[in-house]
């Protein structure tokens, strides 16, 4: 069946560090994949996707990596900040489904003043 | 723009009481949709709606009914409400423009039934 899940459950680094966030997904009919920040208390907010047909994306101060040989999604943030503290979901989306997310479990990240 | 609304925010219900939960979108999205998360774990998709008049199942739909009667808004509606359906329920809405695919959710509904 569908499923995407994480590799870590928490992750720690020092303020200025870069982060790095995998996920693992079973599933390679999906169209895209999506990357949310939750903060306590919050919604999901929108970070980053990527098409399934592109292996590397960038915004701003993050890059998404997605590895199909693997079926292995990452974020990277460059020089964490406090701000960045929160719990980070991957997610995968289906065109044909309307637009459906199957997400994964989440990973907490903490940066360490 | 309010972006998506939820309504209420916070409710208590006894087992076998009923409600409905009101989500509104000011941003034209045709897609609309209803998720519960519970603690340590991401979002699962409840409903989802591809137009006005139109819903669909999604994961987890069992114990759940939706409306969208008008394209601004989702509601879900718990007929005889159970403690299993304690949880955070997100709505989320979204064009599925190929330019702009985001789904936008909102600030979450607490729900604990007792």
């Amino acid at each position: 069946g569908e499923s995407v899940g994480l590799h870590l459950p928490t992750l720690s680094v020092q303020e200025g560090d870069n982060s790095i966030i995998n996920c693992a997904y079973s599933n390679s009919a999906s169209d895209y994949f999506i990357w949310y920040k939750q903060e306590s208390g919050k919604g999901p907010q929108f970070i980053i996707d990527i098409r399934s047909n592109m292996d590397k994306r960038q915004g701003q101060r993050v890059t998404v990596l997605l590895n199909k040989t693997v079926k292995h999604l990452s974020l990277q943030i460059a020089a964490t900040q406090p701000g960045d503290s929160a719990v980070y979901f991957c997610a995968e989306a289906y065109y044909n489904q309307g637009g459906k997310l199957i997400f994964g479990q989440g990973t907490e990240l903490s940066v360490k003043p | 723009n309010a972006g998506v609304t939820q309504t209420p925010k916070f409710r208590v219900l006894k087992t076998g009481q009923s409600m409905t939960l009101l989500c509104a979108q000011d941003m034209n999205h045709e897609y609309m949709y209803w998720y519960r998360q519970d603690p340590g774990m991401g979002l699962r998709l409840i409903h989802y709606s591809v137009g006005e008049g139109t819903t669909a199942k999604g994961e987890v739909p069992d114990g759940y009914n939706v409306s969208r009667l008008k394209k601004q808004n989702f509601l879900l509606g718990l007929e005889s409400a159970a403690p299993s359906q304690t949880s955070v329920y997100f709505c989320a809405s979204s064009s599925l423009d190929r330019d702009e695919e985001t789904q936008y959710f909102g600030p979450g509904t607490r729900l604990l039934v007792l």
